[in-house]
């Protein structure tokens, strides 16, 4: 299957420091990346899709000017946490859209800790 | 209603055991099923992809659709440890409604 990348896989910070997350679409031109988040035990929810060259669209809840997404080219997407705070520890997991398929590669997560 | 549910189990079974685990869902509109695996800490990978109603083998894995019963299931055979992980049944419509609406997944545990 197709191989989607993210970085870093761990990242603890401080309270009110910014922090970005990249996702990577390895062997396959993505125009339509998703962002999760995942509690423990519990499903994915989604936060955002972001659409290679234009503005994400954001699920309801889901703060716009605290999770900023960033699609620039077709193969990278990057959510950047700002101004994090302890309730935005979670596990962020991305996910790139195959058009041909109709389904999503998800890549291996990104643990966050705020301190 | 949920639009898909599935039973969060837990579920354990021994080693050679048969698994069966189950996707309900409400929405006629879905059209594209999958399943995926997901280990601890790990992003989900995905294991199994169908179009519409019917099955699909990929080696001791078989995915069913039953698009009548809005039903669908995914069939280990041989189970083994290494498939102790939590499933998650997701789908969507397609035709320009990519997102995929998952079910809340069902931890399995192969005891050896």
């Amino acid at each position: 299957g197709a191989v989607v990348s993210q970085h870093p896989s761990r990242v603890i910070c401080k309270s009110g420091t910014s922090v970005k997350i990249e996702c990577r679409s390895l062997d396959f031109q993505a125009t339509t990346m998703f962002w999760y988040r995942q509690f423990p035990k519990q499903s994915l929810m989604l936060m955002a899709t972001s659409n290679e060259g234009s503005k994400a669209t954001y699920e309801q809840g889901v703060e716009k000017d605290k999770f900023l997404i960033n699609h620039a080219s077709l193969t990278l997407s990057t959510l950047t946490v700002t101004s994090a705070h302890p309730e935005d520890s979670s596990f962020y997991i991305c996910s790139a859209r195959d058009r041909v398929k109709e389904t999503q590669y998800f890549g291996p997560g990104t643990r966050l800790l705020v301190l | 209603q949920k639009e898909v549910e599935q039973d969060p189990g837990p579920l354990s079974v021994p080693e050679g055991a048969i698994v069966s685990l189950n996707c309900t869902y409400s929405n006629s509109a879905f059209q594209y099923f999958m399943w995926y695996r997901q280990y601890s800490r790990k992003g989900p990978e995905l294991l199994m992809y169908t179009y519409s109603s019917g099955n699909k083998e990929d080696g001791r894995f078989t995915a069913q659709v039953d698009k009548s019963s809005k039903y669908i299931s995914l069939f280990i055979r041989d189970s083994q440890p290494s498939d102790s992980a939590t499933y998650l049944c997701a789908m969507t419509p397609g035709a320009g409604s990519y997102q995929l609406t998952f079910g809340k997944g069902t931890k399995l545990s192969v005891i050896p």
